[in-house]
């Protein structure tokens, strides 16, 4: 198995450009998890989906933020319009059944100027 | 709710000597403890995990963690350190009921002296 895909890997961006991350989880997981790290904050959950179903976007910090999953192999993260507080390496991690690890992809890295 | 604190932002080890990374977790239901490493420019990699059974869990890499429920405690060691251990590390927390979610903690930065 390839492991999460996310693309692209690097993302450099101007202030108020739409951005959108990619996620293909790993074939059979149901679970799909959207993390945003930072050196001020660490890594904090933004959303989670279950059967392509969000959960609980509680962790989404503002409207600018949306999150998709169109099916079951593959998510969108976007932000629209980007800021440069939006500047992060952000993790997409898959899983299945509850008590399950999660695999973490290799991750976005955000610049935003 | 809960939560994870990690003791010690930065702990620095020689070469060949006790690792031991500090977590201790809170939970109002019994809880699925994990530690995760990460290597610089790279996601998140599982080294162990306790979800119920025996309560001394053996990882990769020679690290292994103790679930101590009186202490509400899961702490990481290695006998003995090698370079290749330089990293950071992770412990997470979820529950045996409720979402699948992982509540992680702020992280410990390993370093290796040699």
């Amino acid at each position: 198995d390839a492991g999460v895909i996310q693309s692209p890997r690097h993302e450099v961006t101007e202030m108020g450009q739409e951005v959108t991350l990619r996620c293909k989880p790993i074939s059979g997981h149901d679970y799909l998890f959207w993390y945003r790290q930072t050196m001020m904050r660490g890594l904090e959950l933004l959303i989670y989906f279950n059967n392509n179903v969000p959960i609980d976007d509680s962790g989404m910090p503002e409207d600018r933020f949306s999150a998709k999953m169109p099916n079951a192999s593959f998510s969108t993260l976007k932000i629209q319009p980007s800021e440069p507080r939006d500047s992060a390496v952000y993790f997409c991690a898959s899983s299945t059944l509850r008590g399950n690890e999660q695999f973490f992809g290799p991750g976005t890295r955000l610049t935003v100027l | 709710a809960q939560s994870v604190t990690q003791l010690g932002s930065h702990v620095s080890v020689s070469e060949g000597a006790l690792v031991l990374l500090r977590c201790n977790y809170s939970s109002s239901v019994p809880p699925y403890l994990f530690w995760y490493v990460q290597y610089p420019n790279q996601g998140l990699q599982l080294l162990l995990k306790y979800t119920t059974g025996a309560t001394l869990v053996k990882g990769i890499n020679g690290f292994e963690a103790e679930f101590k429920k009186s202490e509400t405690s899961f702490h990481l060691t290695k006998p003995s350190a090698h370079m290749s251990d330089a990293a950071e590390y992770f412990c997470a927390v979820s529950t045996v009921t409720g979402a699948n979610n992982l509540f992680f903690g702020t992280g410990t930065r390993l370093t290796v002296i040699p």
